[in-house]
């Protein structure tokens, strides 16, 4: 699995577009990139996923440039409630049975 | 999506004495679960694989015999942390794939005292 390595902390105000990037140099080509949310006491929630270029839910946006090499989480107009530790984790979701290595994660401080 | 529920989410107990924490999958199968263990301000930490209908798989440096892992039914599986120590109080959290993701349970916040 690959290494992934993420700012440690963040801050942001309410209203502002958070962008978290985290580097995955060795990512091989059948890894996907996955992102992950936790709240205090809380067992980590699914934001997104994606394998190459973009990809947009309900919640955020990731954008991977094309050697794969990084990727950045883009959450827009973060409110309070969007604090909490972000973790990116790369691994082969196709075959994935679940099994997932956790880096330190990105603390994401967000200020009225 | 679907739902990961453990029980208890909080569970305080005397040192020397054994904890079961349960972790099912209420709306769907499972034949593989994941135990996490988490201390305070640091990561989620892989400690074992639950493996349906046969052994654990644990990670290096995760005993066994301390961290009882039972995998019985497709929707299932506990972790029985045998003569707790206050090393031990930790929040442990377990992990079920439904893919794309991972279903987290809300997890257990041991406390050994």
């Amino acid at each position: 699995l690959a290494k992934t390595t993420q700012p440690i902390s963040m801050d942001s105000y309410e209203g502002q577009e958070v962008n978290i990037t985290c580097s995955h140099n060795n990512i091989a080509t059948n890894d996907y990139i996955t992102w992950y949310q936790q709240f205090p006491s809380q067992g980590p929630r699914f934001i997104i996923q994606g394998y190459k270029t973009k990809v947009t839910n309900e919640v955020a946006s990731l954008f991977i440039p094309a050697d794969r090499k990084s990727s950045t989480l883009s959450l827009p107009r973060v409110s309070l409630s969007d604090t909490a530790v972000y973790y990116c984790l790369v691994g082969r979701s196709s075959s994935n049975t679940g099994k997932l290595i956790f880096g330190q994660g990105t603390t994401l401080q967000v200020k009225p | 999506g679907a739902v990961v529920s453990q029980h208890p989410s909080r569970v305080i107990c005397k040192s020397g004495t054994s904890v079961k924490i349960e972790c099912r999958s209420l709306d769907f199968q499972a034949t593989t679960m994941f135990w996490y263990r988490q201390f305070p301000k640091q990561s989620l930490m892989l400690m074992a694989t639950s493996n349906e209908g046969s052994k654990a798989t644990y990670e290096q440096g995760v005993e066994k015999d301390k961290f009882l892992i039972n995998h019985a039914s497709l929707t299932l599986s506990t972790l029985t942390v045998t003569s707790a120590h206050p090393e031990d109080s930790s929040f442990y959290i377990c992990s079920a794939s439904k893919q794309p993701e991972a279903f987290f349970g809300q997890g257990t916040r041991l406390t050994v005292v």
